[in-house]
């Protein structure tokens, strides 16, 4: 079963402009890890969050996480055509080593 | 250093065949994750083993799947009696070991494309 909900499931943006993707998810996590996935290729690992950290970035990433509201975002600045991928979140729940992922948001960078 | 690999990187069976799938982790990781993905979904766990030992196979749908990883290293998903439903992309994953109750990233190989007939 998924635990994480993309939202939202497909965001369509032009070339330059941000993007943000939320995730949210049920039980309390150890941590939560974002991943990109291109038409055709592998899961490639954006950036991860422990649950006792509230907000990292990497790059032209910000992610951010509440657990109080069992919720994080994703924020792509100054988004690239390169960008336009499906990404996923995924928790390390407390007590398992295993991800849970959720359904994914399909990103569209329009040049 | 070199990633996670996998082989083959695409197997096309027919219905009633077994299919084995391999997993080479990155070097140094203990941890090691099989994931099933369907198309336009995100990856489920299947099972996952720290070295040798497969610490949970719950994920697994059924008793015609099941891995096995003897030497801590490379690791094989093998599904018998293939079904339609068997298809789908197979993921595999590794880590460096849990410590002092903190999960690490999963780095995850390019998948093996299953399609069974």
């Amino acid at each position: 079963s998924q635990q994480g909900e993309e939202d939202p499931q497909a965001l369509s943006i032009q070339e330059g402009e941000n993007a943000t993707m939320n995730c949210s998810y049920k039980t309390s996590i150890n941590n939560l890890q974002w991943y990109r996935q291109n038409s055709g290729r592998g899961l490639v690992h954006l950036i991860l969050i422990r649950s006792n950290e509230r907000e990292k970035h990497s790059g032209r990433l910000r992610v951010t996480l509440d657990t109080s509201k069992k919720s994080s975002s994703l924020l792509i600045t100054a988004s690239r055509a390169a960008d336009t991928a499906s990404y996923f979140c995924a928790t390390n729940i407390q007590g398992a080593q295993k991800l849970v992922f959720g359904q994914g948001t399909r990103l569209t960078i329009n040049p | 250093g070199a990633g996670v690999s996998q082989s083959p990187r695409y197997k096309v069976t027919k219905r009633g065949q077994d299919v084995a799938l391999r997993c080479d982790p990155i070097s140094g990781h203990v941890s090691l994750y099989w994931y099933r993905q369907a198309l336009g979904q995100g990856p489920e766990f299947l099972t996952y083993f720290n070295y040798e030992a497969q610490q949970d196979k719950s994920g697994l749908p059924n008793d015609r799947f099941s891995a096995e990883r003897p030497e801590g290293s490379i690791s094989t998903l093998t599904i018998q009696r293939t079904e339609q439903r068997d298809s789908a992309m197979y993921r595999c994953a590794s880590s460096l070991p849990r410590l002092a109750g903190v999960y690490n990233e999963q780095f995850f190989g390019p998948g093996t494309r299953l399609t069974v007939l």
